[in-house]
């Protein structure tokens, strides 16, 4: 069975710190995409990673993916209040179809 | 450009009925939708994909008796959820597949919160 496995479920951190959240699934894939979710929205595209090695940023957000180790990362610097809202993480399992599985999301808070 | 809709974005409904939700891409046309569900707090599980012209496939454990999902034209999508009980309370957002091959992307819908009582 596909497992989509996001560390950490939650995060509480300060304004100005760095932070990395991970993305560890279970099954062959080379696309993997990054979303931001506020309370009560649906969901916000951030980045879509599309080969090993990829590595996209925008703003203060840095994503990055190894399809060897299958393995993403989100990465958080300076982090500013107005980032804080959950972040998933899914896993294309259909080679290309867009068939998603998602993680199980990260709650993060950024308190000033 | 590639803007879904959803319609109604909330909606409260007797237990017993039967609900429409609308998915429509407004810019462009969309041979593939998909229909979500999330519970409060939870992640967002696949429920169906959803194919222009063609029945749609639902995932393991989803029953299509229930969740009734019509394709019917290339901007539009229906999920009908059928003789509603309070479990079927949630979340529901559609997305549309980018209408070129080579983009792979989805496009979100803002979802629909259904309350069932």
């Amino acid at each position: 069975e596909l497992k989509v496995e996001q560390n950490p479920l939650f995060l509480s951190m300060q304004e100005g710190k760095n932070y990395t959240i991970y993305c560890n699934y279970s099954t062959t894939s080379d696309r993997l995409y990054w979303y931001r979710q506020d309370p009560g929205k649906s969901l916000e595209s951030l980045f879509v990673l599309l080969s090993n090695g990829a590595v996209k940023q925008e703003g203060r957000l840095m994503a990055s993916l190894d399809t060897k180790a299958r393995l993403s990362t989100l990465h958080i610097t300076a982090a500013v209040h107005d980032l804080s809202a959950t972040y998933f993480c899914a896993v294309d399992i259909s080679s290309g179809a867009q068939k998603l599985v998602f993680g199980q999301g990260t709650r993060l808070t950024i308190n000033p | 450009g590639a803007v879904v809709s959803q319609h109604p974005s909330w909606v409260i409904c007797k237990s017993g009925t039967s609900v429409k939700i609308e998915c429509r891409s407004l810019d462009f046309q969309a041979t593939t939708m998909f229909w979500y569900r999330q519970f409060p707090k939870q992640s967002l599980m696949l429920m169906a994909t959803s194919n222009e012209g063609s029945k749609a496939t639902y995932e393991q454990g989803v029953e299509k008796d229930k969740f009734l999902i019509n394709h019917a034209s290339l901007t539009l999508s229906t999920l009908t959820v059928t003789s509603a009980h309070p479990e079927d309370s949630s979340f529901y957002i559609c997305s549309a597949r980018a209408p070129s091959t080579s983009v792979y992307e989805q496009y979100f819908g803002p979802g629909t919160r259904l309350t069932v009582t």
